[in-house]
């Protein structure tokens, strides 16, 4: 059973507009969330994280808002560009135990039309 | 500086042979991860190295899976008697401290099994 869920595969986006990445988890262990972003042929790059304690955090043209009760996060990026067109993968970890590898949803492909 | 270093980047091989995946990690990181990615899927964990301690082998699929982690840095992931389910993408990563802290992925090794 997927513990980390991204229900949409694909995103389309006119440049200019808000890009929203939406991420469910079922864990409530779970007290760390990041962001990957991928290219093709490239391994994941890591975009921008938040801790449980927190319900959003922002970078730049990032921002990642956290809803602890509804075990929900999304990423939004404004305003998104071409070279936002890639595959998001969001991660999660809990601190409880010994775990230390990220649990990935499946991703979702955003293209960002000029 | 340099980031992790994954080799091959592509290998094909015949279903029943041994094949041995190789990752460099940051210098200085102490924890190493593998992961793997199957065609439309997420990435999935396959196992975890943090400094000395025992690695985490939970994620191997089967006992046909292995790892190393030689002197604390260079990993070899080798996948004896390979079937075409094998067939992905392997990722390593590698990050400073593990449970939660980023991970810095390695551009992968494609492996087909044919």
């Amino acid at each position: 059973d997927q513990q980390v869920k991204q229900n949409s595969p694909s995103l389309s986006v006119q440049e200019g507009r808000i890009s929203i990445l939406n991420c469910d988890y079922t864990n409530s262990m779970f007290d760390y969330f990041l962001w990957y972003k991928k290219y093709p042929a490239e391994g994941p790059t890591f975009l921008i994280s938040i801790s449980s304690i927190k319900d959003k955090n922002e970078d730049g043209r990032f921002t990642v808002f956290l809803n602890k009760s509804a075990k929900h996060l999304s990423l939004h990026i404004v305003p998104s560009q071409p070279g936002d067109s890639a595959v998001y993968f969001c991660a999660a970890i809990g601190w409880g135990g010994s775990q230390g590898n990220l649990i990935f949803g499946k991703g979702t492909k955003l293209s960002v039309k000029p | 500086g340099a980031g992790v270093s994954q080799s091959p980047s592509n290998k094909v091989t015949e279903k029943g042979k041994d094949v041995e995946l190789r990752c460099d990690p940051i210098s200085g990181h102490t924890a190493l991860y593998w992961y793997r990615q199957s065609l439309g899927q997420g990435l999935e964990f396959l196992i975890y190295f943090q400094g000395n301690s025992a690695p985490d082998k939970s994620g191997l699929p089967s006992d046909r899976f292995s790892a190393e982690r030689t002197g604390g840095s260079v990993s070899t992931l080798t996948i004896q008697r390979t079937q075409q389910e094998d067939s992905a993408v392997y990722l390593c990563a590698s990050s400073l401290q593990g449970a939660g802290y980023e991970q810095y992925f390695g551009p992968g090794t494609r492996l087909t099994v044919t």
